[in-house]
This record gives structure tokens, sequence and C-alpha cells, in this order.
């Protein structure tokens, strides 16, 4: 049972944009950075955004995060059929003393 | 470049212990501390413990703590993690990752090594 609220599933016509949010609490997103994470079946997650809303190198700006108090949130511009994974935020809780991963989104680009 | 290579998939009985290895290249390891994240069949990510890879250092979640042991080998560049005590649920694909430098993130990650726990 994760501490991080993320809708289930989020889609957008090719070429329009999709907002995620990462619903958190005090003790975690409202006191540390959130990073976000592209993961397509079968493979390992891939980093795509850390402390809050900085890229990676050679992760493309069509993809910003941000924060406002204990939520954070992933956009991706101009949708991509080969952006359709699945999306994570993370951050550290500081009451669970551990890393905390979101519920996880489903991209579809229709 | 920069990556880590997990040992193979397992089948394990329950009860039993499993190690799964991580090894690291491309990078000096002593500077990065290496996470472990699991991800149970058709669900979300779960993130289970560290190592310092300088100072052996460790850390779990509570829940994991009396099964799970994290070590490392400094010589080969390679951190293992055990977990013992093994029950059904903990069937699930298991992931090393680098924290990235200075931040809570993990930009490195491990193929993940599928481990099952069955009778």
């Amino acid at each position: 049972q994760s501490v991080l609220t993320q809708p289930p599933s989020v889609s957008a016509a090719a070429g329009q944009k999709v907002t995620i949010s990462c619903s958190g609490s005090s003790s975690n997103i409202g006191d540390n950075s959130v990073s976000w994470y592209q993961q397509i079946p079968g493979t390992a997650p891939k980093l795509l955004i850390y402390d809050n809303n900085s890229r990676p190198s050679g992760i493309p700006d069509r993809f910003s995060g941000s924060k406002s108090g204990t939520s954070g949130t992933l956009g991706i511009t101009g949708l991509q059929t080969g952006d359709e994974a699945d999306y994570y935020c993370a951050t550290w809780d500081s009451s669970l003393r551990g890393y905390v991963f979101g519920t996880g989104t489903k991209v579809t680009a229709l | 470049q920069v990556q880590l290579v997990q040992s193979g998939a397992e089948v394990a009985k329950p009860g039993a212990s499993v190690k799964v290895s991580c090894k690291a290249s491309g990078y000096t390891f002593a500077i990065y501390a290496i996470h472990w994240v699991r991800q149970a069949p058709g669900q979300g990510l779960e993130w289970m413990g560290w190592i310092n890879g300088g100072n052996g250092k460790t850390h779990c979640l509570q829940r994991f703590q009396g099964r799970l042991t994290i070590n490392r080998d400094t010589s080969a560049s390679t951190v293992y993690m055990n977990l013992s005590s093994l029950r059904s649920e903990d069937t699930a694909i298991y992931f090393c990752a680098r924290q990235k430098y200075s931040t809570d993130a993990f930009d490195i990650w491990g193929q993940g090594t599928v481990i099952s726990v069955s009778s």
C-alpha cells in the first residue's frame, strides 16, 4: 500500500499534453524532493526527473516536473506512442525512514 | 559505459534464502549508494533498502528487517542482496539501482532478477 497516490491511467491524443499527479504528505513530498521514472513493461525503470524538476542528460525537454506543497506533477508534451509506459513518482519518507514509490500511472497515446 | 549487471533468475522454496548480485562498472564504486527495489507481478515498485558503497553502511525498510541483508565486495565492485525466510509474496523482479550523486533519485538500474518462490 503506497503512501504516494497517482491516477491509475491518463491518456491523450498523440501530440497533446498529459499531466500525472503524485499526492503525498508532509512526511514525504512535503519535506523531500520528488523523482519520476518511466517503465516500459518488461524493462527496468528509467529516471526522467530528479530534484522535482531537473532532467538527466538525454531526457528530452518534453518531460517536465514540478512540486507544490505535498504534491508533485509530471508533464509530458507532444505525446508520442513511444511514451506509452508506466510512470512512477518517488521520494524519501521521513516517518517510514525509507524511499516510497507512487502507485503508478499508465500513459496511453490515443 | 556505466552499468549494473545482475545475476540470473532463481527459483526458491518457501522458507529458503536467495542471494542476488549486482556488479557495477564504468564508475567509481565507492562514491555511490546502491539500492534494492522489487516489483511483484503486475504491481508497482517497492523500495527495500540500500548500502553505502564507500563505508558499507546499510539501511532497510522496517518490514524487511531481520530478513534482508545487503553487503558489498569493493574489490569486485559488487553488491549482494540476501533475502531469507522466503514466502510466496516475495515472488518478484528484484532491481538494484544506483543513487544519483547528491540527489534522492536512482539514475542507473540493473536489468532485474526474477525470483520465484514456490513449493
